[in-house]
């Protein structure tokens, strides 16, 4: 299984909603990605999970809030979200650096946010 | 190539000719490089990678270059297909125990038929 599974595909949200995007991964796999891709722009790092503690966080406002709550899973909690935040949600995950092939990012299809 | 704005490079071909798209990076401690595919509606796809040791690897129909002295990567398609068109992002990251992934500007690619 080479799979990484986000839900929802599509979100719409208004500003005051809370809303989660959900990630799953069952390669074994110890570190865990969120980036935030706008249109015709490249993915941009969010957020890093490395055996489920946070260890990267790219000064990503408080509205949204990364969670994992073991070694499959990866949420990103959303709260009080502006238009401007609408965007391609996409989670990866990898061997954890220096333990195997590293870097190698894969990839889900994404949750695309829109907040109206 | 780089891009200004909100334009992404484009790159369009006939189906049947190779490809070279290319990339410049900036971060001199990069070691490890990695092209990814990305089609509409759909997350990046891992196409092929390099390390700061090698200046050239190949794959099914792909080459990767490495030039490490202008920081330059390039990414050749053989006999390029429908199939292939796709923004291509190049990535770097320094190794060793750096998570951080970052992403080059993408170049369109279209194969007419």
């Amino acid at each position: 299984d080479t799979e990484v599974t986000q839900t929802p595909k599509h979100l719409v949200m208004g500003m005051t909603n809370k809303k989660s995007l959900k990630c799953e991964q069952h390669m074994g796999h110890r570190a865990m990605y969120w980036y935030k891709q706008k249109a015709k722009k490249p993915p941009e790092l969010m957020f890093v999970y490395s055996y489920e503690k946070l260890s990267i966080n790219e000064s990503v406002p408080s509205r949204f809030s990364p969670e994992c709550p073991n070694s499959s899973l990866l949420n990103l909690h959303l709260h009080a979200l502006q238009p401007e935040d609408s965007a391609l949600y996409l989670c990866a995950s990898s061997q954890v650096p220096g333990q195997g092939r590293d870097g190698e990012l894969f990839f889900g299809e994404g949750s695309r946010l829109t907040v109206l | 190539g780089e891009s200004v704005g909100l334009h992404l490079p484009t790159l369009s071909v006939q189906e049947g000719d190779n490809s070279i798209i290319n990339c410049a990076y900036s971060n001199s401690a990069s070691d490890y490089f990695i092209w990814y595919k990305q089609e509409s509606g759909k997350g990046p796809q891992f196409i092929i990678d390099i390390r700061s040791n090698m200046d050239k690897r190949q794959g099914q129909r792909v080459t990767v270059l490495l030039n490490k002295t202008v920081k330059h990567l390039s990414l050749q398609i053989a006999a390029t297909q429908p199939g292939d068109s796709a923004v291509y992002f190049c990535a770097e990251t320094g190794g060793g125990s750096n998570y951080k992934l970052t992403f080059g500007k993408g170049t369109l690619l279209t194969v007419n038929p």
